[in-house]
């Protein structure tokens, strides 16, 4: 059974980096492309962006100029960094498998952690 | 991008009751719509992919319709788990986009 960790700080601060790691168990990371989805406090999903195992990668052009996402296969981990935050980005992060490439769903998601843009 | 528009955005219902949600596209997406399940404070469950096809494990009660810009999730007989908000999501065209959402409730 494949299951995915978010992990990272809580708390940022306006102007600063959010950086968030999901740790991928019970599967190889190799063969698929991974997505990070977000969810502002009772509102719906914004889909972020993707990376795949070998490290392309394609942003939601609403985020692209302050999204990176990055892989490390050999800890079966990636990554997504989102720079200049505001408290518009104050929401709870999702990792996700996308499990084909030729269509855009989700099987596997992570539970979500809560960052808080806050001074 | 591509617009998703659900309705209604909340519903009463009983168990044993049949529930349709509907989804509504800005343009044409083919078959590619999903469907999703969440509970509060869990991360969304994928219920049906490519429109009608059920995700394994996923009781035979959900049943998706549709193709184009027009998409129904059903519930033949609502069961005390199912009272949850249910989203759908284009994977037509990138980025991917999801509904508002329908919050399915306790009558």
């Amino acid at each position: 059974q494949v299951q995915l960790q978010e992990s990272g700080p809580g708390l940022v601060k306006p102007s600063e980096t959010l950086s968030l790691t999901c740790t991928v168990s019970g599967g190889s990371i190799s063969g698929y492309h991974w997505s990070w989805i977000r969810q502002p406090p009772g509102k719906g999903l914004e889909y972020i962006g993707y990376i795949y195992y070998r490290g392309s990668t394609n942003y939601n052009p609403s985020l692209k100029s302050r999204v990176t996402i990055s892989v490390d296969t050999s800890k079966n981990q990636f990554s997504l960094k989102l720079s200049s935050v505001t408290a518009a980005d104050t929401a709870v992060y999702y990792c996700a498998r996308r499990p084909t490439p030729s269509a855009y769903y989700f099987d596997y998601w992570g539970q979500g952690t809560l960052v808080t843009v806050s001074s | 991008d591509i617009q998703m528009t659900q309705s209604p955005s909340s519903v009463s219902a009983s168990v044993g009751d049949r529930v349709t949600i509907t989804c509504r596209a800005s343009q044409g997406i083919n078959s590619w719509l999903a469907w999703y399940q969440q509970k509060p404070g869990k991360a969304p469950k994928l219920l049906i992919y490519a429109a009608s096809i059920l995700q394994s494990g996923v009781p035979s009660r959900f049943s998706g319709s549709g193709s184009g810009t027009d998409f129904t999730l059903t519930i033949s007989s609502l069961q005390p788990e199912d009272f949850a908000t249910y989203f759908c999501q284009q994977g037509d065209t990138f980025p991917p986009t999801f509904g508002g959402g329908t919050k399915v409730e306790i009558k």
